[in-house]
């Protein structure tokens, strides 16, 4: 059963850099047809999608996030990180790493079928 | 960006009930609309995709339909187990989009 595990500071400064790395177990983040996904949620509140990586290199993210957040890949560790620089109060939130399967070849359905625990990064001087 | 307007945003229910969630594109999105419960302290789980497909797994109480840009979520006889918060999700563009939830609660 594939398993995702997010890690990384739980405390970060205002202004500074929020990292984060999901590791993946029992599958491979080189697989096709899978994208693999950062989404927050702020204390409280609903979920927020930040970005992914897809299966063929290509990153996209929310625009409202997109001048500040950076998704890669490490396949040799197999596991996927999110870099999002110059936080603020607001960025505090639980964030979750997830993989998205292609649920439909013929229209690329993608799905959000595999989740992390979650984990709280509060925004703090 | 393809903005997702859920309805309500809280409801109570009583078990057994019929509970209907309504999920409402800006835009048309196909049928590229999965729906999410999560419970407290606990990540989101798939529910239905492409807005009337039941995950394996979840039980037949729970379907889905699109009326144009319009998706509802049904809870044919509320359980116990239920009581939770629905997110809708779009994925037909690049940049995707989560509803802002509903709560369901006693």
């Amino acid at each position: 059963q594939l398993q995702l595990q997010e890690s990384g500071p739980g405390l970060v400064k205002p202004s500074e850099t929020l990292s984060l790395t999901c590791t993946v177990s029992s599958g491979s983040i080189s697989s096709t047809n899978y994208y693999w996904a950062w989404i927050r949620q702020p204390p409280g509140k609903g979920l927020e999608w930040i970005g992914y990586f897809s299966d063929s290199g290509n990153t996209y993210y929310n625009p409202s996030l997109k001048s500040r957040v950076t998704i890669s890949l490490d396949t040799s560790k197999n596991h996927f990180s999110l870099r999002l620089s110059s936080v603020t109060a607001a960025d505090t939130a639980v964030y979750y790493c997830a993989r998205a399967g292609e649920y439909n070849i013929l229209t690329g359905l993608m799905v959000l079928d595999h989740w992390g625990q979650g984990t709280l990064v509060t925004v703090s001087s | 960006d393809i903005q997702m307007t859920q309805s309500p945003s809280s409801l109570s229910a009583s078990v057994g009930d019929r509970v209907t969630i309504t999920c409402r594109a800006s835009q048309s999105v196909g049928n590229y609309l999965n729906w999410y419960q999560q419970k407290p302290g606990k990540a989101p789980k798939v529910l239905i995709f492409a807005a009337s497909s039941l995950q394996s797994g979840v039980p037949s109480r729970f379907s889905g339909s699109k009326y144009g840009t319009d998706f509802t979520l049904t809870i044919s006889s509320l359980q116990p187990e239920d009581f939770a918060t629905y997110y809708c999700q779009q994925t037909y563009s690049p940049t995707w989009t989560f509803g802002q939830g509903t709560r369901v609660e006693v």
